[in-house]
């Protein structure tokens, strides 16, 4: 069976700094990583995905992540963090015959100016 | 391009009744699938649907259904109502029903039962 983990409820950075918010995963075969964002009374928006080959993927608004496969993780980062940043934050996993996500319980980011 | 539409934004039911809400996907996109939004279980697979077809359920009980139309709009439905269901109901949709595929997603009807 597949599940994430974020092992932080809450993380805060101050503007400018960097963020990364963390992931982990377990899933059999080969895992499709996804991250997404939820703003106040919206739905979640896609900020980038993991399928195979680099493992530095570039996504949306600044954002990347990197996977590590010995580590199972897929950390989402960006360099300099932006108050119009803070919300929900959710990791997803597919595995090759999931037709479904399984998400992580979310992370809320804090961007103080 | 118009993205997912899900209706009604906001439902208030009584405990018993059922509800109906609905999904509209982006234009081209076969695959539709709903998730319910809770704070304390977060976001848990309802099913997805694809060309008409049910290919995956979450573990719901038999209160919740969907269906999926030619058009690729989709409804779900819950019957006899009950307090634990309110939460936010989103719908996510897809070009094609493979695994790398990203998904889009509604606004969300969030439904509360009294």
């Amino acid at each position: 069976a597949q599940s994430v983990a974020q092992p932080e409820d809450q993380v805060n950075v101050a503007e400018g700094n960097p963020l990364t918010v963390k992931c982990t995963y377990s899933v059999s075969g080969n895992p499709y990583l996804f991250w997404y964002v939820q703003y106040p009374n919206r739905g979640l928006q896609f900020l980038l995905k993991y399928i195979t080959g680099d493992n530095l993927v570039k996504g949306s608004y600044g954002f990347e992540a990197e996977f590590n496969k010995s580590q199972t993780s897929f950390h989402l980062k960006k360099p300099s963090a932006l108050v119009s940043d803070s919300a929900l934050y959710f990791c997803a996993v597919r595995d090759d015959y999931g037709q479904n996500f399984v998400f992580g319980p979310g992370t809320r980011l804090s961007v103080l100016p | 391009k118009a993205g997912v539409t899900q209706t009604p934004r906001y439902l208030i039911k009584t405990r018993g009744q059922q509800v109906t809400l609905s999904c509209s996907p982006i234009s081209g996109h076969r695959s539709v699938s709903w998730y319910q939004q809770t704070p304390g279980q977060g976001l848990q697979f309802l099913f997805e649907y694809f060309s008409e077809t049910q290919r995956n359920k979450g573990n719901f009980p038999g209160r919740f259904s969907g269906r999926q139309f030619s058009n690729s709009r989709s409804e779900m439905n819950v019957s006899t109502l009950e307090l634990g269901d309110s939460a936010l109901y989103l719908c996510a949709s897809s070009l094609v029903g493979t695994p790398e595929r990203e998904a889009f997603f509604g606004q969300g009807t969030r439904l509360t039962v009294v």
